[in-house]
């Protein structure tokens, strides 16, 4: 059972604009969001992450924002790189996950920036 | 700081054969570990979940007498995957904590191939 949706298997953005990336999640248990970054045959690279006690976290061109009532989180990149071409994926977690504090993952958005 | 290690990155093995993957954390103590298998086009899925010291926790439908896993030490946790058939060939990525609050931080993964 997908507890962490990304419904938007890709996206594709021109260099420069706002690339914003959608997610998802049924669990009102999750309290820490997470952000990774994809490249083909690598292992993801932490990005951004917010707490529940939050509804914003900023990191340089990178913004999540999170909606608890509509469990939904986004990532905004502003502004899009053609290097920031990748998947990305959403994890969270939560304390009432079986496996501690294990994340759960989305399926992942393939964002392609063109020049 | 916060760096994992996996080890080998890529290993193409007959079937049948037993394929050892190893994750170490190499500047910090990971109390926790986790195994994640990756499928094309799909999200990260657990696998287990394992602390130091003691048997590992296994998701459903994951066997355990298949893929065995040993967190013998706070610095190292290993996957060997027995009797390797070509369905088991997929990318399998570690990632550590120190615990709550701490964040996780990923190996580079590990491309299996079964002939």
């Amino acid at each position: 059972d997908q507890q962490v949706k990304q419904n938007s298997p890709s996206l594709s953005v021109q260099e420069g604009r706002i690339s914003i990336l959608n997610c998802d999640y049924t669990n009102s248990m999750f309290d820490y969001f997470l952000w990774y970054k994809k490249y083909p045959a690598e292992g993801p690279t932490f990005l951004i992450s917010i707490s529940s006690i939050k509804d914003k976290n900023e990191d340089g061109r990178f913004t999540v924002f999170l909606n608890k009532s509509a469990k939904h989180l986004s990532l905004h990149i502003v502004p899009s790189q053609p290097g920031d071409s990748a998947v990305y994926f959403c994890a969270a977690s939560g304390r009432d996950s079986n496996s501690g504090y294990a994340l759960n993952f989305g399926k992942g958005t393939s964002l392609l920036v063109t020049p | 700081g916060a760096v994992v290690s996996q080890h080998p990155s890529r290993v193409i093995c007959k079937s049948g054969t037993s394929v050892k993957i190893e994750c170490r954390s190499l500047d910090f103590q990971a109390t926790t570990m986790f195994w994640y298998r990756q499928f094309p086009k799909k999200s990260l899925m657990l696998m287990a979940t394992s602390n130091e010291g003691s048997k590992a926790t296994y998701e459903q439908g994951v066997e355990k007498d298949k893929f065995l896993i040993n967190h013998a030490s706070l610095t190292l946790s290993t996957l060997t995957v027995t009797s390797a058939h070509p369905e088991d060939s997929s990318f399998y990525i570690c990632s550590a904590t120190r615990g709550a609050g701490y964040g996780y931080t990923f190996g580079s993964g590990t491309r299996l191939t079964v002939v």
